[in-house]
């Protein structure tokens, strides 16, 4: 299986920018999704094909990357981007990343 | 508007079965390919099946090999997998994904709510 890692958690106030990475242990070309998770909800499809933004996504989420690493970045951050963030990789059977928490301060 | 409602969740002993359901709407269910997937309480999430659009092929993840079957209903817009065998470790909600398009490979574009399958004596 193609393993994602992710970093565990992330801290930034609200106006910044943020970067969440995700690396794959083999190229997934260009084969990575990005998704937002909120307490209690399911997964939002953000970001495919490694730079595509979703229909409806706000352009403040972008993506980039190919091969083994990828980074999601949210240009300014809002308060309702307090969330979980997992990659997903679809040139293998499909995998997920671990998952980047992402707090408010 | 895309819809995805899953049934069929609950605590079941294991050793037994469970068969979910997933009833879509809002698009053209025979033209996607879909899927499931899960997440056990406060962990990640893991791809469990997937189903093309026409359902003439499958693919599951290696631990659910030979005890979950997905299946779809075209004219019913219905997805389903049906869990045999249960274990433990089978415990998480399942979700309900529609694929980016009519093949297997790609983006789980939307999400149902999810459904929780627990197992335990």
């Amino acid at each position: 299986d193609t393993v994602l890692t992710q970093s565990p958690a992330l801290a930034v106030s609200p106006g910044e920018r943020v970067t969440i990475s995700c690396r794959a242990s083999e190229s997934v070309s260009t084969g990575m999704h990005w998704y937002q998770q909120k307490p209690g909800q399911q997964p939002k499809l953000l970001i495919y094909g490694a730079s595509n933004l979703e229909s409806g996504v706000p352009a403040r989420f972008s993506g980039s990357g190919s091969g083994t690493d990828f980074t999601l970045t949210i240009d300014p951050v809002e308060a309702d981007d307090t969330a979980t963030y997992f990659c997903q990789q679809s040139w293998n059977d499909p995998t997920f990343g671990g998952g980047t928490k992402l707090e408010l301060k | 508007e895309v819809q995805l409602v899953e049934s069929g969740g609950g605590l079941v002993q294991p050793g037994r079965s469970l068969k979910l359901s997933c009833a879509a709407s809002g698009f053209t269910f025979s033209d996607y390919a879909m899927a499931w997937v899960r997440q056990a309480p406060k962990k990640g999430l893991e791809w469990v099946a997937t189903i093309i659009y026409d359902g003439s092929s499958t693919y599951y993840r290696d631990s659910v090999k030979g005890r979950f079957t997905i299946s779809r209903d075209n004219a019913k817009s219905t997805l389903y997998l049906q869990m045999d065998s249960l274990r433990s470790e089978d415990t998480a909600t399942y979700y309900c994904a529609r694929l980016g398009y009519y093949s297997a490979d790609g983006w789980f574009a939307y999400w149902g709510q999810g459904t929780l399958v627990t197992v335990s004596s």
